[in-house]
């Protein structure tokens, strides 16, 4: 009964290829967000749905695309993935206004 | 660009020691949030602070936003070795569910 969960745990990949990682939360909110965590456990904010519509986009590269396709659900496909793209990747959801965010237990991917 | 100053980065305390673990910011932030962090997994929320001077309190933890919104405290009482890992700070800003977070602070309380 985890609340949001993401997979894979872990991703190890060669650089160019394309890989999805896959975030559901069953908690009933209806934002869900993508943070990026790099080595200095630094998170920043990629994307945001609410409601399936993106309210958020930082400046991240257009390899990137997130797809909702209910607000139960939001994948992160990479495209061409490169070194730097080497972090772990949490998927999060709040009720709303986004006081209260609720994490998964991240993706840890390593490009080669 | 809003930016969220976190000290100290690391932290190594005996158990029973109290510390304090600052949040700054030179930008006004709508609300404070902090966040504790396990190792393989993501962060959990510990606290929301949304008004100047607002002070809470969760058992050992007293956490504290400060007056003109720009920076807030973790203070910790009599640490355990269960207090150990990251705790990290983050701001709400304007922009709907954007949080801004500081580098945080990695927190190791030996027995």
């Amino acid at each position: 009964d985890t609340a949001v969960s993401q997979t894979p745990k872990y991703l190890v990949t060669q650089m160019g290829n394309d890989k999805s990682i896959k975030c559901e939360q069953n908690l009933g909110h209806d934002t869900m967000y993508w943070y990026k965590q790099d080595s200095k456990k630094f998170l920043k904010i990629m994307f945001s749905y609410n409601n399936k519509e993106l309210i958020i986009n930082e400046t991240v590269p257009n390899r990137f695309s997130p797809k909702s396709p209910d607000k139960a659900h939001l994948n992160l496909h990479i495209n061409s993935l490169e070194l730097g793209d080497s972090a772990v990747y949490f998927c999060a959801s709040s009720p709303g206004t986004g006081l209260k965010l609720f994490f998964g237990s991240g993706t840890q991917l390593s490009v080669l | 660009t809003q930016l969220l100053e976190q000290s100290p980065q690391f932290l190594s305390i005996q158990e029973g020691e109290n510390l304090t673990v600052y949040c700054n910011s030179s930008s006004v932030f709508s609300s404070l949030q902090w966040y504790r962090q396990e190792p393989g997994e993501g962060p959990v929320l510990l606290v929301t602070v949304v008004t100047g001077g607002e002070v809470k309190k969760l058992k050992r933890l007293t956490f504290q936003f400060g007056d003109a919104r720009k920076d807030s405290s973790l203070h910790i009482t009599a640490a355990q070795p269960g207090d150990t890992g990251l705790y990290l700070c983050a701001g709400g800003g304007t922009s709907y569910g954007k949080l801004t977070f500081g580098q945080g602070t990695i927190l190791t309380v030996h027995p």
